[in-house]
Protein backbone atom coordinates (compact mmCIF):
# COMPACT_ATOMS: atom_id res chain seq x y z
CA UNK A 1 0.00 0.00 0.00
CA UNK A 2 1.08 3.38 -0.03
CA UNK A 3 3.21 4.80 2.42
CA UNK A 4 4.79 7.87 3.33
CA UNK A 5 8.74 8.17 5.10
CA UNK A 6 9.06 10.22 7.63
CA UNK A 7 12.62 11.77 8.77
CA UNK A 8 14.35 12.06 10.96
CA UNK A 9 12.37 9.32 13.14
CA UNK A 10 13.49 11.51 16.50
CA UNK A 11 15.45 14.29 16.97
CA UNK A 12 16.44 15.77 20.04
CA UNK A 13 17.02 19.60 20.32
CA UNK A 14 17.84 22.25 22.19
CA UNK A 15 15.77 25.31 23.25
CA UNK A 16 15.60 27.67 20.82
CA UNK A 17 17.00 25.97 18.03
CA UNK A 18 14.72 25.44 14.43
CA UNK A 19 13.56 22.15 13.64
CA UNK A 20 13.65 20.56 10.05
CA UNK A 21 11.56 17.88 8.89
CA UNK A 22 10.56 16.05 5.89
CA UNK A 23 8.31 12.99 4.21
CA UNK A 24 8.48 12.07 1.15
CA UNK A 25 6.18 9.23 -0.87
CA UNK A 26 6.62 6.95 -4.00
CA UNK A 27 3.68 8.34 -5.68
CA UNK A 28 2.39 11.62 -5.91
CA UNK A 29 0.10 13.58 -3.18
CA UNK A 30 -2.53 16.25 -4.50
CA UNK A 31 -2.58 17.34 -0.36
CA UNK A 32 -0.29 17.46 2.46
CA UNK A 33 -1.28 17.71 5.94
CA UNK A 34 0.67 17.98 9.01
CA UNK A 35 -0.51 17.17 12.37
CA UNK A 36 1.14 17.53 16.25
CA UNK A 37 0.16 14.73 18.59
CA UNK A 38 0.71 14.85 22.54
CA UNK A 39 0.81 11.99 24.99
CA UNK A 40 -2.60 10.37 25.18
CA UNK A 41 -3.99 13.19 22.53
CA UNK A 42 -5.27 12.44 19.40
CA UNK A 43 -3.05 14.69 16.43
CA UNK A 44 -3.65 18.22 15.75
CA UNK A 45 -3.90 19.26 12.68
CA UNK A 46 -1.17 22.21 12.23
CA UNK A 47 -0.89 23.19 8.79
CA UNK A 48 -2.61 21.58 5.13
CA UNK A 49 -0.69 22.49 1.79
CA UNK A 50 -2.83 22.01 -1.51
CA UNK A 51 -0.84 22.82 -4.39
CA UNK A 52 2.59 21.85 -5.61
CA UNK A 53 5.58 24.51 -4.74
CA UNK A 54 3.03 25.89 -2.07
CA UNK A 55 4.75 27.42 1.58
CA UNK A 56 2.20 27.94 4.56
CA UNK A 57 2.76 29.43 7.73
CA UNK A 58 1.35 29.31 10.92
CA UNK A 59 3.08 31.00 14.17
CA UNK A 60 6.69 29.84 14.40
CA UNK A 61 5.75 26.61 11.87
CA UNK A 62 5.94 26.58 7.99
CA UNK A 63 5.30 24.04 5.61
CA UNK A 64 6.05 23.60 1.89
CA UNK A 65 4.85 21.38 -0.42
CA UNK A 66 7.15 19.95 -2.66
CA UNK A 67 7.06 20.67 -6.79
CA UNK A 68 7.58 16.89 -7.16
CA UNK A 69 4.31 16.55 -5.32
CA UNK A 70 6.36 13.92 -3.75
CA UNK A 71 7.71 15.12 -0.36
CA UNK A 72 6.86 17.87 1.98
CA UNK A 73 8.91 19.69 4.64
CA UNK A 74 8.08 20.81 8.12
CA UNK A 75 10.16 23.80 9.85
CA UNK A 76 9.75 24.59 13.66
CA UNK A 77 11.75 28.05 14.14
CA UNK A 78 12.92 29.26 17.51
CA UNK A 79 11.41 25.78 19.38
CA UNK A 80 10.03 26.51 22.92
CA UNK A 81 9.17 23.48 25.72
CA UNK A 82 5.64 23.09 24.36
CA UNK A 83 6.81 22.01 20.96
CA UNK A 84 7.73 18.92 22.19
CA UNK A 85 5.45 15.98 20.95
CA UNK A 86 5.30 13.36 17.64
CA UNK A 87 4.67 15.33 14.00
CA UNK A 88 3.22 13.30 11.23
CA UNK A 89 3.00 14.13 8.05
CA UNK A 90 -0.12 12.51 5.76
CA UNK A 91 -1.87 13.01 2.88
CA UNK A 92 -4.39 11.29 0.76
CA UNK A 93 -2.48 9.27 -1.84
CA UNK A 94 -3.88 10.61 -5.76
CA UNK A 95 -5.04 7.08 -6.59
CA UNK A 96 -8.73 7.06 -8.18
CA UNK A 97 -10.97 6.15 -5.88
CA UNK A 98 -8.45 6.70 -2.42
CA UNK A 99 -10.54 8.57 -0.04
CA UNK A 100 -8.46 7.55 3.07
CA UNK A 101 -5.65 9.47 4.55
CA UNK A 102 -2.04 8.32 4.81
CA UNK A 103 0.60 9.21 7.96
CA UNK A 104 4.04 9.02 8.31
CA UNK A 105 5.71 7.11 11.40
CA UNK A 106 6.40 10.26 12.89
CA UNK A 107 8.92 12.34 14.00
CA UNK A 108 9.47 12.27 18.00
CA UNK A 109 10.93 15.73 18.86
CA UNK A 110 12.56 16.23 22.52
CA UNK A 111 13.65 19.51 23.23
CA UNK A 112 16.64 19.88 25.82
CA UNK A 113 15.53 23.07 28.31
CA UNK B 1 -17.58 25.18 18.48
CA UNK B 2 -17.01 21.70 20.99
CA UNK B 3 -14.37 19.24 19.27
CA UNK B 4 -14.48 15.50 18.40
CA UNK B 5 -15.24 13.64 21.54
CA UNK B 6 -14.83 9.58 22.04
CA UNK B 7 -16.10 7.35 24.90
CA UNK B 8 -14.74 6.07 26.70
CA UNK B 9 -11.04 7.08 27.03
CA UNK B 10 -9.43 3.97 28.36
CA UNK B 11 -10.71 0.40 28.57
CA UNK B 12 -9.54 -3.16 30.13
CA UNK B 13 -10.88 -6.03 28.10
CA UNK B 14 -10.01 -9.59 27.96
CA UNK B 15 -9.12 -11.80 24.73
CA UNK B 16 -12.70 -12.70 23.36
CA UNK B 17 -14.25 -10.70 24.42
CA UNK B 18 -15.93 -7.50 22.29
CA UNK B 19 -15.98 -3.85 23.11
CA UNK B 20 -17.80 -0.72 21.15
CA UNK B 21 -16.14 2.31 20.96
CA UNK B 22 -18.45 5.68 20.44
CA UNK B 23 -17.50 9.14 18.45
CA UNK B 24 -19.05 11.94 18.21
CA UNK B 25 -17.99 14.12 15.22
CA UNK B 26 -17.92 18.03 15.68
CA UNK B 27 -20.89 19.50 15.24
CA UNK B 28 -21.75 20.01 11.13
CA UNK B 29 -19.23 17.43 10.20
CA UNK B 30 -20.99 14.38 8.37
CA UNK B 31 -17.51 12.34 7.77
CA UNK B 32 -16.42 10.29 9.99
CA UNK B 33 -13.17 8.17 10.01
CA UNK B 34 -11.22 5.65 12.20
CA UNK B 35 -7.74 4.74 13.29
CA UNK B 36 -5.74 2.71 15.17
CA UNK B 37 -2.53 3.30 16.10
CA UNK B 38 0.20 1.57 17.73
CA UNK B 39 3.69 1.67 18.35
CA UNK B 40 4.87 -0.72 15.65
CA UNK B 41 2.61 0.10 12.71
CA UNK B 42 1.45 3.72 13.39
CA UNK B 43 -1.50 5.50 12.48
CA UNK B 44 -3.43 3.06 10.21
CA UNK B 45 -7.07 3.75 8.30
CA UNK B 46 -9.60 1.29 9.50
CA UNK B 47 -13.08 2.80 7.83
CA UNK B 48 -15.17 6.39 7.01
CA UNK B 49 -18.33 6.45 6.91
CA UNK B 50 -20.63 9.54 5.45
CA UNK B 51 -24.68 9.99 5.86
CA UNK B 52 -24.69 6.43 7.79
CA UNK B 53 -22.50 4.55 4.85
CA UNK B 54 -19.35 2.69 4.92
CA UNK B 55 -17.46 4.82 1.95
CA UNK B 56 -14.25 3.17 1.78
CA UNK B 57 -12.55 0.49 4.03
CA UNK B 58 -8.83 0.19 5.10
CA UNK B 59 -7.16 -3.55 5.61
CA UNK B 60 -8.24 -4.84 8.92
CA UNK B 61 -10.55 -8.19 9.53
CA UNK B 62 -14.14 -8.65 9.38
CA UNK B 63 -13.86 -8.12 13.47
CA UNK B 64 -13.49 -5.04 13.07
CA UNK B 65 -16.53 -2.68 12.17
CA UNK B 66 -18.36 0.40 12.56
CA UNK B 67 -21.60 2.20 11.63
CA UNK B 68 -22.58 5.51 11.58
CA UNK B 69 -26.22 7.27 12.97
CA UNK B 70 -28.30 9.70 11.67
CA UNK B 71 -26.58 12.12 13.63
CA UNK B 72 -23.53 11.72 12.10
CA UNK B 73 -22.27 9.96 15.38
CA UNK B 74 -20.53 6.99 14.90
CA UNK B 75 -19.55 3.57 16.93
CA UNK B 76 -16.80 1.25 15.75
CA UNK B 77 -16.96 -2.56 17.10
CA UNK B 78 -14.00 -5.05 17.63
CA UNK B 79 -15.16 -8.89 18.24
CA UNK B 80 -13.65 -11.41 19.34
CA UNK B 81 -10.45 -9.09 20.88
CA UNK B 82 -7.08 -10.30 20.56
CA UNK B 83 -3.76 -9.08 22.02
CA UNK B 84 -2.86 -7.13 19.27
CA UNK B 85 -5.74 -5.35 19.32
CA UNK B 86 -4.28 -3.07 22.07
CA UNK B 87 -4.25 -0.10 20.60
CA UNK B 88 -4.97 4.22 20.61
CA UNK B 89 -8.02 4.07 18.27
CA UNK B 90 -8.89 7.79 17.12
CA UNK B 91 -11.56 8.75 15.79
CA UNK B 92 -11.55 11.72 12.92
CA UNK B 93 -14.24 14.30 11.86
CA UNK B 94 -14.27 16.05 8.45
CA UNK B 95 -17.00 18.30 6.86
CA UNK B 96 -17.82 16.27 3.85
CA UNK B 97 -16.37 12.98 2.36
CA UNK B 98 -13.77 11.70 0.29
CA UNK B 99 -11.32 13.54 -1.47
CA UNK B 100 -13.02 17.05 -0.22
CA UNK B 101 -12.48 15.20 3.46
CA UNK B 102 -8.46 16.16 3.82
CA UNK B 103 -9.03 18.11 6.58
CA UNK B 104 -9.74 15.55 9.71
CA UNK B 105 -9.81 17.22 13.00
CA UNK B 106 -9.38 14.26 15.59
CA UNK B 107 -10.65 13.13 18.95
CA UNK B 108 -8.56 12.67 21.92
CA UNK B 109 -8.68 8.58 21.39
CA UNK B 110 -9.97 5.72 23.18
CA UNK B 111 -6.80 3.13 24.90
CA UNK B 112 -8.11 -0.16 24.46
CA UNK B 113 -5.62 -2.76 26.75
CA UNK B 114 -6.78 -6.37 25.82
CA UNK B 115 -5.60 -8.95 28.43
Amino acid sequence: GQQLNQSPQSMFIQEGEDVSMNCTSSSIFNTWLWYKQDPGEGPVLLIALYKAGELTSNGRLTAQFGITRKDSFLNISASIPSDVGIYFCAGPPYVQGAQKLVFGQGTRLTINP
Amino acid sequence: KAGVTQTPRYLIKTRGQQVTLSCSPISGHRSVSWYQQTPGQGLQFLFEYFSETQRNKGNFPGRFSGRQFSNSRSEMNVSTLELGDSALYLCASSRVAGALSNEQFFGPGTRLTVL
